[in-house]
């Protein structure tokens, strides 16, 4: 299994661009979310999934959409880039939460730059 | 919603000895408490892990202990290596948000050889 994996690694944008983040995980998880992480803090819950079709907003949404039409797939889109979006994005992914909370394994990590 | 602080931020101890990271948490509902060790530009990789119904936990030399009443739960690591040095995050479950997690601001660990 490649697990929980995540492109690009790096991108630079400019002020007001869009893109899209993107993850993907093998493992048949049903829970998969993302975090940002800023320089020498911990991360931080932007959105997630509980399923194919669900998705909810986590503690830092603004500026940040997700969609999850299969299980496997679980894109992020900044909107319109602004540079206090600079950050480490992980994605992670879990099984689902019945019998109690599961391990989140994390992807690999995109690094984004917004001048 | 839920809050988690540790403390220290940094912590340097020498080879061999013992480190000891504390964690507070603001929600009484969270149930599970991970710690994941994050080497530089690398992806936070679980260390150890307790859920809300288990007092202590221990995998050779890491041990975790929770504190229910004090809502605190804190990260023990034995005999120290060099390779251990990496940054420490512990987190809780959200509220009402499955798996979900809150960190707390990591501590930088660092083993002298």
């Amino acid at each position: 299994n490649a697990g929980v994996t995540q492109t690009p690694k790096f991108q630079v944008l400019k002020t007001g661009q869009s893109m899209t983040l993107q993850c993907a995980q093998d493992m048949n998880h049903e829970y998969m979310s993302w975090y940002r992480q800023d320089p020498g803090m911990g991360l931080r819950l932007i959105h997630y999934s509980v399923g194919a079709g669900i998705t909810d907003q986590g503690e830092v949404p603004n500026g940040y959409n997700v969609s999850r039409s299969t299980t496997e797939d679980f894109p992020l889109r900044l909107l319109s880039a602004a540079p206090s979006q600079t950050s480490v994005y992980f994605c992670a992914s879990s099984y689902g939460s019945r019998g109690g909370p599961k391990t989140q394994y994390f992807g690999p990590g995109t690094r984004l730059l917004v001048l | 919603g839920e809050n988690v602080e540790q403390h220290p931020s940094t912590l340097s101890v020498q080879e061999g000895d013992s480190a000891v990271i504390k964690c507070t948490y603001s929600d009484s509902a969270s149930n599970y408490f991970p710690w994941y060790k994050q080497e530089l530009g690398k992806r936070p990789q679980l260390i150890i892990d307790i859920r809300s119904n288990v007092g202590e936990k221990k995998d050779q030399r890491i041990a975790v202990t929770l504190n229910k009443t004090a809502k605190h739960f804190s990260l023990h690591i034995t005999e120290t290596q060099p390779e251990d040095s990496a940054v420490y995050f512990c987190a809780a479950t959200l509220n009402n948000a499955g798996n979900m997690l809150t960190f707390g601001g990591g501590t930088r660990l660092m083993v002298k050889p």
